[in-house]
């Protein structure tokens, strides 16, 4: 069973920062493609980050362009987002999320963890 | 960016109901359209992806169509347990992946 958990989410003060776990399980991780996708409180999804199966490729949303950074550890089947210079509008759940075949979907989410920042 | 736009924002139905949302694109995406759904507290879950495929375990009352800058998902019996949000995803280019605004349907 695909299993993906989150960890490390929690209060943090703006301007902080914060490291995401998570841990994958139940497929092969080095095989595919992740992504981070959040959403705040009572909004939609937004995607903001995706790292390649051997991190070759990386990609940012615009919104955490130059204060996050995602990576990944294929022997630890974990991947983490490195989130800096956080602000209150990051406040939100983040998924991690496995990216799937040709058409790039996300077939498995984790459940969440949720990041709050506020003074 | 590729913009999505869904369609509507909010609907009320009843069970057995047959529901379309519309999903549009602001460029030709070809078929790289995925549909999600999100039940409240939870995580989404892929239901279409390819505009049209139905993911593996999703019932076949749901249903996706279309291609380039226009795309319906349809219910075709309404059950209790799809009251949920749904919301489409654009893969064709990327970065970034774009979310639809997300459509909530309700319980009329």
């Amino acid at each position: 069973e695909v299993q993906l958990v989150e960890s490390g989410g929690g209060l943090v003060q703006p301007g902080g920062s914060l490291r995401l776990s998570c841990a994958a399980s139940g497929f092969t991780f080095s095989s595919y493609s992740m992504s981070w996708v959040r959403q705040a409180p009572g909004k939609g999804l937004e995607w903001i980050s995706y790292i390649s199966s051997s991190s070759s490729s990386i990609y940012y949303a615009d919104s955490v362009k130059g204060r996050f950074t995602i990576s990944r550890d294929n022997a630890k089947n974990s991947l983490y987002l490195q989130m800096n210079s956080l602000r209150d509008e990051d406040t939100a759940v983040f998924y991690c999320a496995r990216v799937s075949g040709w058409y790039q979907s996300i077939d498995y989410w984790g459940q969440g963890t949720l990041v709050t920042v506020s003074s | 960016d590729i913009q999505m736009t869904q369609s509507p924002s909010s609907l009320s139905a009843s069970v057995g109901d047959r529901v379309t949302i519309t999903c549009r694109a602001s460029q030709s995406i070809s078929t790289y359209l995925n549909w999600y759904q999100q039940k409240p507290g939870k995580a989404p879950k892929l239901l279409i992806y390819a505009a049209s495929s139905l993911q593996s375990g999703v019932p076949s009352t749901f249903s996706g169509s279309g291609s380039g800058t226009d795309f319906t998902l349809t219910i075709s019996s309404l059950q209790p347990e799809d009251f949920a949000t749904y919301y489409c995803q654009q893969s064709y280019s990327t970065p970034p992946i774009t979310f639809g605004q997300g459509t909530r349907l309700e319980i009329k």
